[in-house]
């Protein structure tokens, strides 16, 4: 079945110490998003790429990066982890060009522990 | 700005009981509508979606969800509530255009009791 892989289901790093979270598609989509969810709250989004296009929300701290090598890969960097970056990060991707009409799928998620 | 509310952030309900969690967009113009559910320590999975076809939409599980524009609404119900409904619900919409970004809201707990 064609899904949203994302790898791995549980990180945990040191505070401070650089992370990558990764995620990958099998529905060949164009637009891959990153969201940090915290508990009993709403996903909340980070950036995403339109194809090669990077579009980082303006609240998003420098401390997260992004990258995409190529239409199935996308790549969510930490720099500087701290202890409020403890979440669920989601991955998600949208197909369909341009509107909005077609939904997000999402994977199952990386839940990132700071000791 | 755009948002979205849901009524209730814990809804509880009996097996067997109508499940009913309620959703509000805020704008004059109608947006794409969509229900997701999460269940622990997972992603998101779409329930339904409303794109401006008919405005009784069906999902998966045994839920659906009726648009209604003078209202402004996305309820989303189901006849009969079973355990395994058990899970967090988000409305989310969308305006539409090149990054289609969804707006969510902050979500609904829902509880079955035996």
């Amino acid at each position: 079945d064609a899904m949203v892989i994302q790898n791995p289901r549980y990180q945990v790093t040191q505070f401070g110490k650089p992370v990558t979270l990764s995620c990958s598609q099998t529905l060949n989509h164009n637009v891959m998003y990153w969201y940090q969810q915290k508990s009993s709250q709403a996903p909340k989004l980070l950036f995403h790429y339109y194809d090669k296009d990077f579009n980082n929300e303006a609240d998003t701290p420098d401390n997260f990066q992004s990258r995409r090598p190529n239409t199935s890969f996308c790549f969510l960097d930490i720099r500087s982890p701290g202890l409020g970056d403890a979440a669920m990060y989601l991955c998600a991707t949208r197909g369909g060009g341009q509107g909005g009409n077609q939904p997000q799928h999402f994977g199952d998620g990386t839940r990132l522990s700071i000791l | 700005a755009q948002s979205v509310t849901q009524l209730g952030s814990h809804v509880s309900v009996s097996e067997g009981a109508l499940v009913l969690l309620r959703c509000n967009y805020s704008s004059s113009v109608p947006p794409y509508l969509f229900w997701y559910v999460q269940y622990p320590n997972q992603g998101l999975q779409l329930l339904l979606k409303y794109t401006s076809a008919a405005t009784l939409v069906k999902g998966i599980n045994g839920f659906e969800a009726e648009f209604k524009k003078s209202e402004t609404s996305f309820h989303l119900t189901k006849p009969s509530a079973h355990m395994s409904d058990a899970a967090e619900y988000f409305c989310a919409v969308s305006y539409g255009g090149s990054q289609g970004n969804l707006i969510f809201g902050k979500g609904t707990k829902l509880s079955v009791k035996p």
